[in-house]
C-alpha cells in the first residue's frame, strides 16, 4: 500500500527555526509536494521538490532524499502567522497526489 | 479574481437526502479533483476530471457522483447522504492532468449529515 508519515504535531517557539520530516513509500513518484493549511482554511502550495537535494524559498526550505522516501520542510525565523498544519504529499506513478494527514505545527511567543 | 469558488460554505443535512457541492474555477485548468478530509486522516480523493468530459475514481468514490460538463464546473453530488460522509469537502483544480502542475484548492464545504 502507499503510505505518507509525518509527525502528528510539532511545537516551536517564535523567531526559531523547526524541521518538519515526511517519509513516504508510494507506487512510483513524480515529485513531492508541501502545502500549508491555517484552520479553517483551504491548503496552500508551499513548495515542490522532483529531484534530490535542498530548494530555498525565503524563510522555507524543502529537502528531498528519493533513495530514502524522505522529505522535510525547513522553517527559519518563525513567526505566530506560521501555526498552521503542513501537509506532505507525494506524486505517485498515476500522477494522482498521496496526502499524509499534516503536522500541526504550534508556535510559542 | 481568478481562483475557485465552492458553494455552499456549510451545509447540515438529513441522511438519507440528495445534495449537490458546487465547484467552479476561471483558471482554464484542465484538470479537478474533490477531496475530503477528516480530522487525523490525509486529504482522500473523491472523484477526478482529467478534461471536460471525462472522469474518474480516486481512492473512496463510494456513495458520490461528479459530472463535468464544461472546463469551468465540476460539482459532486451525494445521491442518498449517510452521517459518515460528514467531511469538510474541497475542490481543487490544476492546468494539465497527469504532469506535476501544483494543485489550487477552493475554500472547502463543511458538510455534517444528520
Amino acid at each position: 500500500g502507499q503510505n505518507i508519515d509525518q509527525p502528528t504535531e510539532m511545537t516551536a517557539t517564535e523567531g526559531a527555526i523547526v524541521q518538519i520530516n515526511c517519509t513516504y513509500q508510494t507506487s512510483g513518484f513524480n515529485g513531492l509536494f508541501w502545502y500549508q493549511q491555517h484552520a479553517g482554511e483551504a491548503p496552500t502550495f508551499l513548495s515542490y521538490n522532483v529531484l534530490d537535494g535542498l530548494e530555498e524559498k525565503g524563510r522555507f526550505s524543502s529537502f528531498l532524499s528519493r533513495s530514502k522516501g524522505y522529505s522535510y520542510l525547513l522553517l527559519k525565523e518563525l513567526q505566530m502567522k506560521d501555526s498552521a498544519s503542513y501537509l506532505c504529499a507525494v506524486l505517485d506513478s498515476n500522477y494522482q497526489l498521496i496526502w499524509g494527514a499534516g503536522t500541526k505545527l504550534i508556535i510559542k511567543p | 479574481i481568478a481562483g475557485i469558488t465552492q458553494a455552499p460554505t456549510s451545509q447540515i443535512l438529513a441522511a438519507g437526502r440528495r445534495m449537490t457541492l458546487r465547484c467552479t474555477q476561471d483558471m482554464r485548468h484542465n484538470a479537478m479533483y474533490w477531496y475530503r478530509q477528516d480530522l487525523g486522516l490525509g486529504l482522500r480523493l473523491i472523484h477526478y476530471s482529467n478534461t471536460a468530459g471525462t472522469t474518474g475514481k480516486g481512492e473512496v468514490p463510494d456513495g458520490y457522483s461528479v459530472s463535468r460538463a464544461n472546463t469551468d464546473d465540476f460539482p459532486l453530488t451525494l445521491a442518498s447522504a449517510v452521517p459518515s460522509q460528514t467531511s469538510v469537502y474541497f475542490c481543487a483544480s490544476s492546468g494539465l492532468a497527469g504532469r506535476t502542475d501544483t494543485q489550487y484548492f477552493g475554500p472547502g464545504t463543511r458538510l455534517t449529515v444528520l
